[in-house]
């Protein structure tokens, strides 16, 4: 199984704030690696497909980058909703495997 | 508009079994690829299984093969996951999900299944 390693774990950060979450494969995968958003008691809800597609109604300051074995979730204006729990996924081969997950939290 | 209503989980005692189920709707469901994905208390997601648009192909993680069934009527647009030989491990909350373009594009609010004595 291909293993996903995200870092950090968790973050601090400010309303306003740019920031960045990494994800490793320990394979390639090219770019079949989407990203996850999970709010406290809520179903995973997806915010960017293939690397760097973002999903229909996701605002425009989640982005995504990379290729390979290392790609970045980019959050360009913390917004005071964007403080929750963020995913990986690769979608390379079956299984499909997440990353552990990254928190963000309000520093 | 896409919806996905999980039915089915509650408490169960290990060596049972339990029988959930999805509904879907807003979209033609015999068009797509289903995955069931579950998320253990406090913990992170983990893949379950996944079956084609026809019914015909099934993958299954390591941790449920052999003892979980995956199976969908596209007539009743509806998905289920027979579970066997539960575990207390399989603790979590089951999310069903519509597969689109290598990834889960639209989830289901979960049902939660619990196994303990």
């Amino acid at each position: 199984d291909i293993q996903m390693t995200q870092s950090p774990s968790s973050l601090s950060a400010s309303v306003g704030d740019r920031v960045t979450i990494t994800c490793r494969a320990s394979q390639s995968i090219s770019t079949y690696l989407n990203w996850y958003q999970q709010k406290p008691g809520k179903a995973p809800k997806l915010l960017i497909y293939a690397a760097s597609s973002l999903q229909s109604g996701v605002p425009s300051r989640f982005s995504g980058s990379g290729s390979g074995t290392d790609f970045t979730l980019t959050i360009s204006s913390l917004q005071p909703e964007d403080f929750t729990t963020y995913y990986c996924q690769q979608s390379y081969s079956t299984p499909p495997t997440f990353g552990q997950g990254t928190k963000v939290e309000i520093k | 508009q896409v919806q996905l209503v999980e039915s089915g989980g509650g408490l169960v005692k290990p060596g049972g079994s339990l029988r959930l189920s999805c509904a879907a709707s807003g979209f033609t469901f015999s068009d797509y690829y289903m995955s069931w994905i579950r998320q253990a208390p406090g913990k992170g997601l983990e893949w379950v299984s996944c079956i084609s648009s026809s019914g015909t192909t099934i993958y299954y993680g390591d941790s449920v093969k052999g003892r979980f069934t995956i199976s969908r009527d596209n007539a009743k647009n509806s998905l289920y996951l027979q579970m066997n030989s539960l575990r207390a491990e399989d603790t979590a909350v089951y999310y069903c999900a519509r597969d689109s373009r290598n990834c889960h594009d639209y989830w289901g609010q979960g049902t939660l299944v619990t196994v303990s004595s």
